[in-house]
């Protein structure tokens, strides 16, 4: 059981939007920035967002982050089969004075 | 461009101590600003954080393997940290992966393909 909650799937058309939540307390999204990961199967997790809404370099604006209180959503719009993953929150959390990723959600696409 | 590579046995019998290297080329450890992690992947499961290491004596380690890590050290002049953690069980057989972070904005930004470790006798 993860300290951070993030639905187990989610799934959309090809084109339309999906957003993927994740749900901590104050003692990890309350206080700290929020990341995303995207995780194809056989690969290196890959930063999509840092710092609750940032993008790295070459991480398409399809892709956006945002953090209200103790929860924080991952948008993607314009799906496209090659989004479909799995898609982890992460960030730290004080009690465990230690960094935590959410349970993970994979993204299907239909 | 920074790339990091695990390396280690793929292969550790139940009790016994699993050793990890992480080996950093295209940039240096030594830099204040970063810190270098271990995170892994059971079968079937998530993503797990396992440990940091920003400088020589200053670790963080997730709670449920803190009493199994020997130690998570770096060594500036290889370029490499490691990791090594005890009394392994078949429950430690996973992906693992090394990563670069990035201290008090905690993502990490440069990943390691990863290393697959079984535990088995």
């Amino acid at each position: 059981q993860s300290v951070l909650t993030q639905a187990p799937s989610v799934s959309a058309a090809p084109g339309q939007m999906v957003t993927i939540s994740c749900s901590g307390s104050n003692s990890n999204i309350g206080s700290h920035y929020v990341s995303w990961y995207q995780h194809l199967p056989g690969g290196a997790p890959k930063l999509l967002i840092y710092d609750n809404n940032k993008r790295p370099s070459g991480i398409p604006d399809r892709f956006s982050g945002s953090k209200s209180g103790t929860s924080a959503t991952l948008d993607i719009s314009g799906l496209q089969t090659g989004d479909e993953a799995d898609y982890y929150c992460g960030t730290w959390d004080d009690s465990l004075s230690a960094g935590i990723f959410g349970g993970g959600t994979k993204l299907t696409v239909l | 461009q920074l790339q990091l590579q695990e390396s280690g046995p793929g292969l550790v019998k139940p009790s016994e101590t699993l050793s990890l290297t992480c080996t950093v080329s295209g940039g240096s450890i030594s830099s204040g600003e970063y810190y270098w992690g271990w995170i892994r992947q059971s079968p079937g499961k998530g993503l797990e954080w396992i440990a940091v290491i920003l400088d020589i004596g200053y670790t963080h380690s997730n709670p449920s393997f803190r009493s199994r890590i020997i130690f998570s050290s770096k060594d500036t002049s290889k370029n490499q940290f490691s990791l090594r953690l005890s009394s392994v069980t078949a429950a430690d057989t996973a992906v693992y992966y090394c990563a670069r972070g990035w201290d008090r904005h905690d993502h990490f930004d440069y990943w390691g393909q990863g290393i697959l470790v079984t535990v088995s006798s």
